[in-house]
């Protein structure tokens, strides 16, 4: 069964602290795997798609990376607008978005 | 704009009380799926869907069901809702199954 187990639970951040989320996955034959960002009350928002180990992608303060069993989400130099529940999910073999049970970020000004 | 939409965005209803949720795409999208989304359990799939007339059943479809008529909209229906469904639903949709979803804005379902 595809697996998902994002670290930490919560992370909270002065501004212009910059640091890393975790995603570790088990899953049979990735086919991709997704970050989300999630505002409250809100539906996910789409940030990445990575395909395969050593794959990087980036969009203004995030950077996100893949290995064959984990993937992080660099946040660098964070604002306060940054704040949200940071989702990690793949899809496998069966073709099913799994996902984890995400990071809350908290920064602070 | 491309988007995934769904309505209502708040629903408060009694147990034993049919009701649908819409949500429909205006993106061409052959896979459209629904989610539940709840404190501590996260994001789970209910139904999905791989093209019109053609769905399955997810992680947890008990009390739901669906169809798929149209390409692009696949409505959610509770026909006995119950308290534990009280969650806040997700609709989602992409070009084809195993590729990047994309969101609408949620519905906040309490069953009373």
């Amino acid at each position: 069964e595809d697996q998902v187990t994002q670290s930490p639970e919560a992370l909270r951040l002065q501004e212009g602290e910059s640091s890393s989320l975790n995603c570790s996955y088990t899953v049979s034959g990735l086919r991709g795997l997704f970050w989300y960002r999630q505002d409250p009350g809100k539906g996910p928002e789409f940030l990445f798609t990575l395909y395969s180990a050593g794959e990087e992608k980036e969009k203004e303060r995030l950077k996100a990376t893949l290995t064959k069993k984990e993937s992080f989400l660099h946040i660098t130099a964070p604002k306060p607008e940054d704040s949200a529940t940071y989702l990690c999910a793949v899809i496998g073999g069966a073709q099913k978005l799994v996902f984890g049970q995400g990071t809350r970020l908290t920064i602070n000004p | 704009e491309a988007q995934v939409t769904q309505n209502p965005r708040y629903l408060i209803t009694v147990t034993g009380k049919k009701l649908t949720v819409t949500c429909s795409q205006n993106m061409n999208h052959e896979y459209m799926s629904w989610y539940r989304q709840d404190p501590g359990l996260g994001l789970r799939q209910i139904y999905y869907s791989m093209n019109v007339e053609v769905t399955d059943k997810g992680d947890v479809p008990e009390g739901y069901k669906v169809s798929r008529k149209e390409k692009r909209n696949f409505p959610l229906i509770l026909e006995s809702p119950s308290p534990n469904q009280t969650s806040l639903y997700f609709c989602a949709s992409s070009l084809s199954s195993g590729v990047t979803q994309y969101f609408g804005p949620g519905t906040r379902l309490t069953v009373l």
